[in-house]
């Protein structure tokens, strides 16, 4: 069972250079989200989907962009990076409706920004 | 606005003893109230929810209390094991169309000593 599967697991850019995180997921589920974790801040919601082709921004959507063609793929878009975006993000994916409290996670990318 | 608050970073206890972790909460809508556990280089997986409508969740070695009028929940671990060591994330989710909107606090981080 692959669950959620984030590549890659650790990104060097140096300041204004773009790249994408991916993200698929082999589950069916309708709901993903992209998360980023900072030291004593948790976890903030960056964008997130409900849906192919439904996307919406959460906490923290400065600087990131997604998109949703299939329903199994999320992936996401830094245009220009910037320091402030070194951290550790985690795409994460749940069933709609009952249950989707329960988020499945990926592995997490690692990634800094010089 | 820190809706859901960890105010422990870390705590430290010995094998075979209570461990308990607490966390605040500031939103009265939330429904749902979930722990994640995160080991390091892996992303968090599910560890125990309770509804708002409850008061106690038993799962094995651990439990949920949800104490609404104090806005407080806690996660106890009994016995703790050296394979509990973990940042553990407390969550609470609220209804936005068909899914669970999930705020997760800023962890704390638990090291059972064998």
């Amino acid at each position: 069972n692959a669950g959620v599967t984030q590549t890659p697991k650790f990104q060097v850019l140096k300041t204004g250079q773009s790249m994408t995180l991916q993200c698929a997921q082999d589950m069916n589920h309708e709901y993903m989200s992209w998360y980023r974790q900072d030291p004593g801040m948790g976890l903030r919601l960056i964008h997130y989907s409900v849906g192919a082709g439904i996307t919406d921004q959460g906490e923290v959507p400065n600087g990131y962009n997604v998109s949703r063609s299939t329903t199994e793929d999320f992936p996401l878009r830094l245009l220009s990076a910037a320091p402030s975006q070194t951290s550790v993000y985690f795409c994460a994916s749940s069933y709609w409706g009952q249950g989707s409290e329960k988020l499945f996670f990926g592995s997490g990318t690692q990634l800094s920004v010089l | 606005d820190q809706q859901v608050k960890q105010n422990s970073p870390s705590l430290s206890v010995q094998e075979g003893r209570i461990s308990i972790l607490n966390c605040d909460y500031t939103n009265s809508m939330f429904d749902y109230f979930l722990w994640y556990k995160k080991y390091p280089a892996e992303g968090p997986t599910f560890l125990i929810s309770i509804s708002s409508i409850k008061d106690k969740n038993e799962d094995g070695r651990f439990t949920v209390f949800l104490n609404k009028s104090a806005k407080h929940l806690s996660l106890h671990i009994v016995p703790s094991q050296p394979g509990d060591s973990a940042v553990y994330f407390c969550a609470a989710s609220v209804r936005s169309g068909g899914y669970q909107k999930v705020t997760f606090g800023t962890g704390t981080k638990l090291q059972v000593i064998p």
